[in-house]
């Protein structure tokens, strides 16, 4: 979705779907990637990461894909539940291991 | 709770006043960082410490902002004068040896009315 202001992207997403969040990064030099899930009035909870060496790598229901040709980065969950409607953001690791946070897209999962 | 904890979850404060933070990280994790979060946006990074070494400052942390960690364990982070546009969440994290992904904690949301 378009983002305005204070709008994030958002995917909206029926129980049991697959679902896909994207997102750009910035600097070709970072060499590792995390998505974090963060859920009303929590901090961002680690889902999975992945270093710029590999270009896939896969947990229990998600799946990080890494394209640093075009500098994009994917999280893929599988089998979508109620719980997994949260905001998700990516970070990418830019330089001295301080993480550089993307602006997010709200999952919103439909029952 | 093995987690990063950080008190109080919440503050309300006037205009003006000084507020004071407290992150307690993960035990036995070196590097301590802490992020700022206004609503709609990503954590943005404020300073982090290597044991009780502030090694970075973002330009986000004006000269009102002040952070310590001085036995290398929890940390604070200090607002002086606090204005209008300090309101955020301030979020909390550590990390260990290595490279493995920060863990954060439940941040401090802050109203400055």
């Amino acid at each position: 979705g378009e983002s305005v202001g204070l709008h994030l992207p958002t995917l909206s997403v029926q129980e049991g779907d697959n679902s896909i969040i994207n997102c750009a990064y910035s600097n070709s030099a970072s060499d590792y990637f995390i998505w974090y899930k963060q859920e009303s009035g929590k901090g961002p909870q680690f889902i999975i990461d992945i270093r710029s060496n590999m270009d896939k790598r896969q947990g229990q229901r998600v799946t990080v894909l890494l394209n640093k040709t075009v500098k994009h980065l994917s999280l893929q969950i599988a089998a979508t539940q109620p719980g997994d409607s949260a905001v998700y953001f990516c970070a990418e690791n830019n330089q001295g291991g301080k993480l550089i946070f993307g602006q997010g897209t709200e999952l919103s999962v439909k029952p | 709770d093995t987690g990063v904890s950080q008190d109080p979850r919440h503050k309300i404060t006037k205009r003006g006043q000084n507020v004071t933070f407290r992150c307690d990280p993960i035990s036995e994790h070196n590097r301590l960082y802490w992020y700022r979060q206004t609503l709609g946006q990503g954590p943005e990074f404020l300073t982090y410490f290597q044991n009780e070494a502030q090694l970075e400052k973002s330009r986000l942390l004006s000269d009102r902002f002040s952070a310590e960690r001085p036995k290398g364990s929890f940390s604070t982070l200090e607002i002086q004068r606090t204005e209008q546009g300090d309101s955020a969440m301030y979020l909390c994290a550590s990390i260990g040896q290595g490279n493995s992904p920060l863990h954060f904690g439940n941040g401090t949301r802050l109203t400055v009315t």
